[in-house]
C-alpha cells in the first residue's frame, strides 16, 4: 500500500529559486495537509485542504502556495526560496467519515529541503 | 494561540521501566486527541488515538485523558531500546470539520540498555 507518496526526499536550492513538492495520497482521504518540522520542534502547518478545489492556511503560510486539482494530489509551491524555508516538510491526509473529530492523519515520508 | 505543551526532555529510563510522557493542551473544546512516535529521520506514525476521559490500552501503551485538567499522557510499560523516539502529542481544535491538528514539539525518550 501506498499511502502518501511525497516527492522529492531531498532537495537542495539556491536563495530565490522556486520548486514544488509533490504530494499525493491513495487512500482517497478528503482531506490532505502540509506540515514542516524544524529540527528539534514539532510539525507546524503550512497549507490545509478539506476537498478537490478547496484550500485554507494554517499557521505558517508565508512564502507558499497551494494547490488542490484533483482528490489525490496536493502540491507544495515555494516562490523565492529563502533560507528560513529549510525544513523538513511532511504532507499528511485523512478521512472525516464515520466518526468526524476522530480520524487521524497519515503522514508521507517527508522531503528534506535545504536552501543556501 | 491555540497550545499543546511537552516537556522536550529528553526523558531517559531503564530497559523494561515505565516511561510516562505528559501532554496539556490549552484549549478545552478539544476532543480529540494523538499520541505519534517519529524516529530520528523518520515521518510520525500513530501510537495511540483517545477521544474519552480515563485510560485507553494497547499492548504496551497506556493513553489517559482528563479533559478537566486538560492534561493527556501516555505510559509505555515495559519500555524497550526499540521505543527510544520522539513522542508527539497532537490534539483536534474546534471546530472539528477540517481536521486539523496542532502538536506538541515532542518528548525525546531514551531508552537505555
Amino acid at each position: 500500500n501506498a499511502g502518501v507518496t511525497q516527492t522529492p526526499k531531498f532537495r537542495i536550492l539556491k536563495i530565490g529559486q522556486s520548486m514544488t513538492l509533490q504530494c499525493a495520497q491513495d487512500m482517497n482521504h478528503n482531506y490532505m495537509y502540509w506540515y514542516r518540522q524544524d529540527p528539534g520542534m514539532g510539525l507546524k502547518l503550512i497549507y490545509y485542504s478539506v476537498g478537490a478545489g478547496i484550500t485554507d492556511k494554517g499557521e505558517v503560510p508565508n512564502g507558499y502556495n497551494v494547490s488542490r486539482s484533483t482528490t489525490e494530489d496536493f502540491p507544495l509551491r515555494l516562490e523565492l526560496a529563502a533560507p528560513s524555508q529549510t525544513s523538513v516538510y511532511f504532507c499528511a491526509s485523512s478521512n472525516l467519515s464515520g466518526r468526524q473529530d476522530g480520524q487521524p492523519q497519515h503522514f508521507g515520508d517527508g522531503t528534506r529541503l535545504s536552501i543556501l | 494561540q491555540k497550545e499543546v505543551e511537552q516537556n522536550s526532555g529528553p526523558l531517559s529510563v531503564p530497559e523494561g521501566a515505565i516511561a510516562s510522557l505528559n501532554c496539556t493542551y490549552s484549549d478545552r473544546g478539544s476532543q480529540s486527541f494523538f499520541w505519534y512516535r517519529q524516529y530520528s529521520g523518520k515521518s510520525p506514525e500513530l501510537i495511540m488515538s483517545i477521544y474519552s476521559n480515563g485510560d485507553k490500552e494497547d499492548g504496551r501503551f497506556t493513553a489517559q485523558l482528563n479533559k478537566a485538567s486538560q492534561y493527556v499522557s501516555l505510559l509505555i510499560r515495559d519500555s524497550q531500546p526499540s521505543d527510544s523516539a520522539t513522542y508527539l502529542c497532537a490534539v483536534r481544535p474546534p471546530p472539528s470539520n477540517t481536521g486539523k491538528l496542532i502538536f506538541g514539539q515532542g518528548t525525546t525518550l531514551q531508552v537505555k540498555p
